[in-house]
């Protein structure tokens, strides 16, 4: 049972370089969500989804897309990278309250 | 929006001693409240959690109190040991645990 698989682990960009983080589950879980965490402010909340097709903003949604086309994944996309956005990037997926997180994805900004 | 604060930041305790992290949280509409521990390189996984029709909730050495009216929330680990050394996040919601808003961390350190 992989529970939620992050891809890639590590990643460096480019300013203005797009790119996309996967996230998916084998849980069947409805709700998965995204966070970042940032050296002493814990994890906040990016984007979230309670199910195929139905996504909405988190605490610090900007610079960041999602979409949800089925149940196992839910993509993080960076339309324009920036320094700003250098963090490590937790992916969950929820049932009864319960948050399963991935092993995260380390990316760089440069 | 909620606010949660967590407190230490660092705690370090000698093996077999107890560790107590606290947390506070703004919004009384929060009703479940988690326990994340993360070791180094690793995804946050649950330790315990406890919601808010309850007041305290054990699993082994490790126990959660809430005071709904003061808005609080406390960690506690008994006899310690060197793997607990870890960093604990609290964290509080009000949909049940979807959408968390999360503490700063305490970074727990046990020594033998």
């Amino acid at each position: 049972n992989a529970g939620v698989t992050q891809t890639p682990k590590f990643q460096v960009l480019k300013t203005g370089q797009s790119m996309t983080l996967q996230c998916a589950q084998d849980m069947n879980h409805e709700y998965m969500s995204w966070y970042r965490q940032d050296p002493g402010m814990g994890l906040r909340l990016i984007h979230y989804s309670v199910g195929a097709g139905i996504t909405d903003q988190g605490e610090v949604p900007n610079g960041y897309n999602v979409s949800r086309s089925t149940t196992e994944d839910f993509p993080l996309r960076l339309l324009s990278a920036a320094p700003s956005q250098t963090s490590v990037y937790f992916c969950a997926s929820s049932r009864d309250g319960e948050a399963f997180f991935g092993q995260g994805t380390r990316l760089t900004v440069v | 929006g909620e606010n949660v604060e967590q407190h230490p930041s660092t705690l370090s305790v000698q093996e077999g001693d107890s560790a107590v992290i606290k947390c506070t949280y703004s919004d009384s509409a929060s009703n479940y409240f988690p326990w994340y521990k993360q070791e180094l390189g690793k995804g946050p996984q649950l330790i315990i959690d406890i919601r808010s029709n309850v007041g305290e909730k054990k699993d082994q050495r490790i126990a959660v109190t809430l005071n709904k009216t003061a808005k609080h929330f406390s960690l506690h680990i008994t006899e310690t040991q060197p793997e607990d050394s870890a960093v604990y996040f609290c964290a509080a919601s009000k949909d049940s645990g979807y959408a968390l808003n999360f503490g700063k961390g305490t970074s727990l350190l046990v020594t033998p």
